[in-house]
């Protein structure tokens, strides 16, 4: 089956940095998505992205399909943007990675 | 409409017990799905129904595991003599074609 990869496992920043999360997928998907995991535990969605790019304020996302990768940018980070991020790709279900743990310091 | 709704949100039981969980989807979506998450880790797919049918079952979900969707509306989860291996967050989520979208997940704590 599909595997998902991310990386890097966990990151720190100064508050206002940038950063780029990556994710890999071992197979062809239909479907990709962001995620951030509040500290309550639900998933929010960020981007649906099986491919190009977009944009949502301070977060963007590009997926190149043909080589099997997205990236999740986040520019001038904030303290409310710490938590987990997850990567989600598959065909009709999706597989998900491990995960970024992100903390922004103040 | 208010999103994937799921009930209850915290269920504490004994070791032995039964319990269930239910998942209300968004009202047009014909897919659904069940996750497990454990601390530390991805979630991780249980089980999928396309209207009510169930198309497909992980590993993961043992036989104590079972998983309907009547008429393909909500859904339950229900486990059977419950163990403490199976303590973690169980997420539900729902989509039209594409997108899915998480309800808040129930955490289960065995003891």
């Amino acid at each position: 089956g599909i595997q998902v990869e991310q990386s890097p496992p966990d990151l720190i920043l100064q508050e206002g940095a940038n950063s780029t999360l990556r994710c890999n997928f071992s197979d062809s998907v239909n479907n990709l998505q962001w995620f951030h995991q509040n500290p309550w535990g639900q998933l929010i969605n960020l981007f649906y992205i099986p491919s190009g790019t977009k944009q949502n304020g301070r977060l963007s996302a590009t997926t190149v399909a043909t080589e099997r990768y997205s990236l999740l940018y986040i520019s001038s980070s904030q303290t409310t943007d710490s938590g987990v991020y997850f990567c989600a790709a598959g065909t009709y279900k999706y597989i998900f990675g491990t995960g970024t743990r992100l903390k922004v310091l103040a | 409409d208010t999103g994937v709704s799921q009930d209850p949100r915290h269920k504490i039981t004994k070791r032995g017990q039964n319990v269930t969980f239910r998942c209300d989807p968004i009202s047009e979506h014909n897919r659904l799905y069940w996750y497990r998450q454990t601390l530390g880790q991805g979630p991780e797919f249980l089980t999928y129904f396309q209207n009510e049918a169930q198309l497909e079952k992980s590993r993961l979900l043992s036989d104590r595991f079972s998983a309907e969707r009547p008429k393909g509306s909500f859904s339950t989860l229900e486990i059977q003599r419950t163990e403490q291996g199976d303590s973690a967050m169980y997420l539900c989520a729902s989509s039209l074609e594409a997108e899915a979208f998480f309800g808040q997940g129930t955490r289960l704590t065995v003891v």
